[in-house]
């Protein structure tokens, strides 16, 4: 089956440490997206990739950092500047804006 | 300014009614309009697309769009429980770099047996 991936469903950050959340996708879509999510809070996007090695900033970048090596692939890394980053995060993709998105399960991060 | 708009709710509606939820845009050339159920603690799922005036109905949800007036809505026949989540409205505007959609903050229905 088609879909998109995220892992883990649940991670744990401690104080001044870096860590990954994976985004994957087997939809062939070229676009992906990144979008944080506070309690009772609408979608604020991150990051976004229309394709392959090249990606843009959202609104809320800054402590974030993505790469796009692979189509299927795209990887969040929150960093030690993001000093706020317990939040639900959304991966989404899509082959073209014009057929809305499809998103991921979803990541919880929480700062311990 | 907020490209999408929505009321934030909570809307409450007893079983049984139809709940109706409305989003305006700002953008008069969108061209497309999603909605998105998103329950607690879940990701969003798309349950309605809508590109031309007028009404699309599929099962017990329509979607309503008026360009002219730069609205759509979602209307939700028989509100059961199971409906009870947040609503986010989408567009994609004609003004775009990247074919990105424009969210809402979404509308949070509560259906109360």
């Amino acid at each position: 089956d088609g879909g998109i991936t995220q892992s883990p469903k649940y991670l744990f950050r401690k104080e001044g440490q870096n860590v990954t959340l994976s985004c994957e996708q087997n939809l062939n879509h070229d676009a992906m997206y990144w979008y944080r999510q506070d309690p009772g809070q609408g979608l604020r996007l991150i990051y976004y990739s229309q394709i392959v090695n090249d990606f843009q900033k959202g609104d809320i970048a800054e402590g974030y950092s993505v790469s796009r090596e692979k189509k299927e692939s795209f990887p969040l890394t929150v960093t030690s500047a993001q000093k706020n980053p317990t939040a639900f995060y959304l991966c989404a993709s899509s082959i073209h804006g014009n057929y809305g998105y499809t998103f991921g399960s979803g990541t919880r991060l929480t700062v311990v | 300014q907020k490209e999408v708009e929505q009321n934030s709710g909570p809307l409450s509606v007893p079983e049984g009614a139809i709940a109706s939820l409305n989003c305006t845009y700002s953008d008069r050339g969108s061209q497309s309009f999603f909605w998105y159920r998103q329950y607690s603690g879940k990701s969003p799922e798309l349950i309605m697309s809508i590109y031309s005036n007028g009404d699309k109905e599929d099962g017990r949800f329509t979607a309503q769009l008026n360009k002219a007036s730069q609205y759509v809505s979602l209307l939700i026949r028989d509100s059961q429980p199971s409906d009870s989540a947040t609503y986010l409205c989408a567009v994609l505007p004609a003004i775009n770099a990247g074919n990105m959609l424009t969210f809402g903050g979404g509308t949070r229905l509560m259906v109360k047996p």
